[in-house]
């Protein structure tokens, strides 16, 4: 059984720190990994993607990959309450037409 | 910007009627996918479909049915409603690097 997987949480962080989001998959073969973002009642929301080993940065949002230690993260630097969310780790593992998603983690922000 | 809509954000059925969710994605995509997503389960993969009258069961399957006439509708069919159907239903389509766009999500309610 294809896995990944994430810590549940809650993680809670004060505004104006990082919070630091960790995932872990079972699939060696793994090609592409996302991140999404889903508030709560709402569907989720595609915030990040990473391909290749190392650092991909988009504003705020920062996704580190390392495939051989099977494990991508994701770090938000200066938190925002407007972050608070579950936030969702997905891998595509080679080959496949889908996404493999992990059970999310909650992130609080407190202001 | 992807484009995917669901025909309602909001439903409530009786046990045994025939449901049709239906799901449309503007950026002529392929593959489209049917999940469901209930608390402490996750997204769980119903069906997905990778062309036009083509459709491939997921991981959960027994009680739905799904229909692609054109590539860019999906609709998900709950052949007789029963009340452990109750859930948040969320379409996506897959763009070219395996990323998902999800819809809004329709949350079904079965009594």
């Amino acid at each position: 059984q294809k896995e990944v997987e994430q810590n549940s949480g809650p993680l809670s962080v004060p505004e104006g720190a990082i919070a630091s989001l960790n995932c872990t998959y079972s699939d060696r073969g793994s090609q592409s990994f996302f991140w999404y973002r889903q508030y709560s009642g709402k569907s989720p929301e595609l915030i990040m993607s990473i391909y290749s080993n190392g650092d991909k940065e988009d504003g705020r949002f920062t996704a580190q990959l390392n495939k051989a230690s099977q494990y991508v993260s994701l770090l938000i630097r200066d938190s925002q309450p407007s972050d608070s969310a579950t936030y969702l780790c997905a891998v595509n593992q080679g080959g496949s037409e889908k996404l493999v998603f992990g059970k999310g983690t909650k992130l609080t922000v407190n202001p | 910007d992807v484009k995917v809509t669901q025909s309602s954000r909001y439903l409530v059925k009786r046990t045994g009627e025939k449901v049709f969710l239906e799901c449309v994605q503007d950026m002529d995509h392929e593959n489209m996918f049917w999940y469901r997503q209930d608390p402490g389960l996750g997204l769980r993969l119903i069906y997905f479909s990778y062309d036009v009258k083509m459709k491939e069961k997921g991981d959960i399957p027994e009680g739905y049915s799904v229909s692609r006439e054109k590539k860019e509708r999906f609709s998900l069919i709950l052949e007789s409603a029963s009340t452990n159907q109750t859930s948040m239903y969320l379409c996506a389509s897959r763009g070219t690097l395996y990323e998902q766009y999800f819809g809004p999500g329709t949350r079904l309610t079965v009594t």
